[in-house]
Order: structure tokens, then sequence, then C-alpha cells
């Protein structure tokens, strides 16, 4: 069975540079079924959607949050991974990694996320 | 892009019925059928529980149900059970190619 499992430094300095990891264990990142999917959770508020992508490379961002996103693939060690800039403490959050069929509008199965402090 | 409307909160008896409301706009849950609900337990991954606004995903219970009217999609749990008590979260598929969810709703069981 698919799992998803995120992990991540738990305390970046303001300004500095997020970097998350998403490791996909019972199936392969690379499969055509699927996009990958960060969503964040900051204390005491909703979901967040932040961005999807695909095996092919397209991708979707957040608009208030493209311009300090991008992200990358490891098909050798099939994971994903997030970096977020310029940091602030607005981007304290748990972070979720989650999947979401090929040509469908739901994400199916997430990772159980890894908290993230902003904080000097 | 503004979060979706859900009550902060919502309470009822085992066995009893509760609904859970998630109001967006015309951009999102009014234009389109790609409603979903999602069940949070606290440090657990998020299940999901319903999507395109009423098909539940094989094993999850029947106890769950989703409908939408206009800009307002509904997530009804019947037969309310302890280990029902969660945070309940929508999300609907929008206009902008993006994804919105609800701000949340914590469900008690009494």
């Amino acid at each position: 069975q698919l799992q998803l499992q995120e992990s991540g430094p738990g305390l970046v300095k303001p300004s500095e540079t997020l970097s998350l990891t998403c490791a996909v264990s019972g199936g392969s990142i690379s499969s055509r079924s699927y996009y990958w999917v960060w969503v964040r959770q900051p204390p005491g508020k909703g979901l967040e959607w932040i961005m999807s992508f695909y095996y092919s490379g397209t991708s979707y961002y957040s608009p208030s949050l493209k311009s300090r996103v991008t992200m990358s693939v490891d098909t050798s060690k099939n994971q994903f991974s997030l970096n977020l800039n310029s940091v602030t403490a607005a981007d304290a959050a748990v972070y979720f990694c989650a999947r979401r069929p090929w040509n469908n509008w739901y994400f199916d199965l997430w990772g159980r996320g890894t908290l993230v402090t902003v904080s000097s | 892009q503004s979060a979706l409307t859900q009550p902060a909160s919502v309470s009822g008896s085992p066995g009893q019925s509760i609904t859970i409301s998630c109001t967006g706009t015309s951009n999102d849950v009014g234009d389109y059928n790609y409603v979903s609900w999602y069940q949070h337990h606290p440090n657990r991954a998020p299940k999901l529980l319903i999507y395109d606004v009423s098909n539940r995903p094989s094993g999850v219970s029947n106890r769950f149900s989703g409908s939408k009217s206009g800009n307002t999609a509904s997530l009804t749990i019947s037969g309310l059970q302890t280990e029902d008590e969660a945070d309940y979260y929508c999300s609907s598929y929008t206009a902008s190619r993006t994804w919105v969810f609800g701000g949340g709703t914590k469900l008690t069981v009494l």
C-alpha cells in the first residue's frame, strides 16, 4: 500500500529557505496516474493548497505562494521536495504531502504532516 | 482565493445525525462538482471521505454522505459514533485552476 512520509527541519529562521521532502513508498513517483501535492495548515487555521505537479513537469501553484515556491523530484529516491524561500512567521504550519489521481479533482492519499516553526 | 466557509464547530450525540456546511462562490463550489471532504484526526493523515460532491471512496462508511446546492456543499454524518470526533474540511477546485479548502469544522460527539 502506497504511503507518503514528510520530513523537514522543524525550525527555520525568518528570511531563510524552508525545504521539505515527501518520501513515497509502495508506488512510483513517476506514475502517470497521479499528481503530487503540497498542502499546509497554519496553527489554528484551515488547510491551504500550495501546489500540484505531474511527472511530466506540469505544475500548478497557489498564486499567493508561486513567487516563493520551487519543487524538485528525485526519482532515484522516489521522493519529491518543496522549497519555500524568504519565510516569515506566516509560513509556520504543518506541511502535508498528498496525491491527486490524474484527471480527478480530489486528494486520495495524504501523509501525516510535518510541523515547521519559523523563529530566530 | 478566499477560503471556503465552514462552521467552526458542530456537536451531536451518538446515533444522531449532523450536517456540516461549506459555502463558496460561483468560482468554485457553485461552478464545479469537484467538492471533496476530508476527515482529520490529530497527528494522523487526513482521510478522503467524499469526492465529486457525493461519491464515497471504497471503504468509507455509508454513514457519510455529501450534497450540494448552489454555492453551498454539505457533509452529513448519520448514526454518529465516538470515533467520528475529528476535524472535517471541504475542498473545491476553482476557476483559477487551483484548489481551495474550508477553514475546518471540529466535530464533538457528546
